[in-house]
């Protein structure tokens, strides 16, 4: 079966420090990997997917990156942290076949900036 | 970007009673797929109901069943016989079947289960 695994699961960063939150999945190849952050309060962003290593679409313009540099591995990094990146992250991956294949989540990271 | 819209920021609802939480979309694509998720306390997003635009069924799982309306863009979500583990926020969620890499989710129904 497949699993996804998310860490840290609480982090806490001054602001003006870099970030690194890593994303892995497990019994599935080449599947379609994403980040999303929900604000307190609020739905979920779209920040990045990949459809493949190496390949990373932005939805929002900020100071954080992506990275893919597995097939199922996926990283969100950043510089130089802001007061405005704290909140939730949550990884998630989707099987390449299946037209109705939902999101699966990982349990999430809670960023705290400051 | 698509929009989903979650009117309803809270919703209430007794132990044992039916609830219905709305959700609306804008989209011009013919086919897409539609998804309800719920975050318990333990923020885990958990699928509950998906839904294929071609497909004039309502989905049904369990006491989880939706009202697919394609024509007005919504996809209610009904859920009967409440349960205090019913308890979390429901978001629901858009992806095109046609550029379907992104998902598009609401801003979330939180709902409370009143024993």
């Amino acid at each position: 079966s497949q699993t996804i695994h998310q860490w840290p699961a609480t982090l806490v960063q001054p602001v003006g420090s870099p970030l690194s939150l890593e994303c892995t999945v497990e019994g599935t190849s080449n599947p379609n990997l994403y980040w999303y952050r929900q604000a307190a309060g609020r739905g979920l962003q779209l920040l990045f997917y990949s459809v493949g290593i190496g390949q990373i679409s932005s939805e929002v313009p900020q100071n954080l990156s992506a990275s893919r540099p597995q097939d199922r591995q996926f990283i969100l990094s950043s510089k130089k942290l802001l007061l405005s990146d704290s909140g939730f992250y949550l990884c998630a991956w989707r099987g390449q076949s299946g037209d109705n294949s939902p999101l699966h989540f990982g349990n999430g990271t809670r960023l705290t900036v400051t | 970007a698509q929009t989903v819209t979650q009117s309803q920021p809270e919703m209430s609802v007794q132990e044992a009673e039916t609830v219905t939480l709305s959700c609306t979309y804008d989209t011009s694509e013919s086919d897409y797929y539609l998804f309800w998720y719920k975050q318990p306390p333990s923020r885990q997003m958990i699928l509950v109901i998906r839904q294929e635009a071609y497909k004039q069924q309502n989905a049904t799982e369990n006491r989880f069943s939706v009202n697919f309306q394609k024509a007005a863009k919504s996809f209610s979500l009904k859920i009967s016989d409440s349960q205090l583990g019913d308890a979390a926020m429901y978001f629901c969620a858009y992806r095109s079947a046609f550029m379907g890499n992104q998902f598009y989710f609401g801003t979330g129904t939180s709902l409370t289960v009143i024993p």
